[in-house]
């Protein structure tokens, strides 16, 4: 079945440092691609998200390609800050027709002053 | 955007009482509607889908007595905790299916955390 593979954390940088988060996936056709972002004690705010091969999802400095060719889907910052410390989660969408999402375990970011 | 609001946010009851959470869609209607829980550090659990005016079907392994889902109308979805135990304990989140840029996707409550004492 579908799934997703994150890389897994914690990640700790220090503030302006580059951050990358590795995202692959496996799913019969082309779904749908998003990252979320939790920070403590809320719920699921979504970062971006890409709807088809060679999309690029961008928000609030972040992106993320969707490759086809290598079934991935990476988040990149150029230059972190303290305020990005939180668990960001990639999922794709089911294409079954139930909108069902699978999500990533989580990677937890954590950006040092 | 889409909005989708919870409530309680956080609530606290006794053992072998039930505890019932409410999900809705503030500017949207949503026929369907996804209910989650999340243990600490781990990522979200599917628990069942909530469509409107029909039964909920769950995940395996979730108790559909235990977890009573009505989704009544097309704004509102509720999920009751039933006889609540500790181990029922955690973070629970839902979602409506809304329309964004013509594409249909999940749109996030911001969770309610339980506390079953």
């Amino acid at each position: 079945g579908d799934s997703v593979t994150q890389m897994e954390g914690p990640v700790t940088l220090s503030e302006e440092a580059f951050l990358t988060i590795n995202c692959t996936y496996t799913a019969t056709g082309y779904p749908s691609l998003f990252w979320y972002v939790q920070y403590p004690g809320e719920g699921l705010q979504l970062l971006l998200k890409a709807t088809k091969a060679d999309d690029k999802g961008s928000n609030k400095g972040f992106e993320a390609t969707y490759r086809k060719e290598t079934t991935s889907f990476h988040l990149e910052k150029g230059s972190v800050q303290v305020s990005d410390s939180a668990v960001y989660f990639c999922a794709l969408s089911d294409l079954s027709g139930t909108y069902k999402y699978i999500f990533g375990t989580g990677t937890r970011l954590k950006v040092l002053a | 955007g889409a909005v989708v609001s919870q409530h309680p946010s956080w609530v606290i009851c006794k053992s072998g009482t039930s505890v019932k959470i409410e999900c809705r869609s503030l500017d949207f209607q949503a026929t369907t509607m996804f209910w989650y829980r999340q243990f600490p550090k781990q990522s979200l659990m599917l628990m069942a889908t909530s469509n409107e005016g029909s039964k909920a079907t769950y995940e395996q392994g979730v108790e559909k007595d235990k977890f009573l889902i009505n989704h009544a109308s097309l704004t509102l979805s509720t999920l009751t905790v039933t006889s609540a135990h500790p181990e029922d304990s955690s973070f629970y989140i839902c979602s409506a299916i809304g329309t964004s840029g013509g594409v249909d996707e999940q749109f996030f409550g911001p969770g309610t955390r339980l506390t079953v004492l």
